[in-house]
């Protein structure tokens, strides 16, 4: 089993250009997330989606954009990417029955 | 004040060492709690959940204290393959996502 699946794993952009993570599971979870994870910050939520067809905003929304496109992929945007967005961005989901999250390996960005 | 606070670390121990470290929370309507584990450079795991009576598997065992609002994580005969930072995790009732807390280094030496 895959699990959840992030791409790419690594990436560097340049300040004002625009990219999308992309995220999918494999489990039949409900839920899914966007964190982002920088030293001494810990993870802090970026969005999330309950089921297919709903997104909400998390702790630290501004500069994304998220799009639930079915109920296996989770997509996050950066549509004019800034040097405070380097981070690793870690994908989640969990089946609502339980509240074990299981992560994606990361993808890791410097903005320059 | 952050929702979810730990001791930074690191905790540096000697194999077979006993370590515990501890995480407070500060809002009382926080119902599920968990331990995670990550490795360098990678994603977290889950170690395991931590239940109000307190729970044990193999060398770790959780506690929670509700009345002071902490969690405990307990590993005994420590392995070098510990070596890790762990990460206090709470989940709101309410809330859709989980909250963690910034992690404790622990580094587990020959």
């Amino acid at each position: 089993n895959a699990g959840v699946t992030q791409t790419p794993k690594f990436q560097v952009l340049k300040t004002g250009q625009s990219m999308t993570l992309q995220c999918a599971q494999d489990m039949n979870h409900n839920s899914m997330y966007w964190y982002r994870q920088d030293p001494g910050m810990g993870l802090r939520l970026i969005y999330y989606s309950a089921s297919e067809g709903t997104t909400d905003k998390g702790e630290v929304p501004n500069g994304y954009n998220v799009s639930r496109l079915n109920k296996r992929e989770f997509s996050l945007r950066l549509e004019s990417a800034a040097p405070s967005q380097t981070s690793v961005y870690f994908c989640a989901s969990r089946s609502t029955r339980d509240y074990g999250y299981t992560f994606g390996s990361g993808t890791r960005l410097t903005v320059v | 004040r952050k929702e979810v606070e730990q001791d930074p670390g690191p905790f540096n121990v000697p194999e077979g060492a006993t370590v515990a470290f501890n995480c407070t929370y500060s809002n009382s309507a926080s119902q599920s709690f968990f331990w995670y584990r990550q490795d360098c450079r990678k994603e977290p795991k889950l170690l395991m959940s931590v239940y109000s009576s307190g729970n044990e598997d193999g060398r770790f065992t959780a506690q929670l204290n509700r009345a002071s609002q902490y969690i405990s994580l307990l590993i005994r005969d420590s392995k070098l393959s510990d070596s890790a930072t762990y990460l206090c995790v709470v989940n709101r009732a309410g809330r859709r996502a989980l909250t963690f807390g910034s992690g404790t280094r622990l580094q587990v030496q020959p």
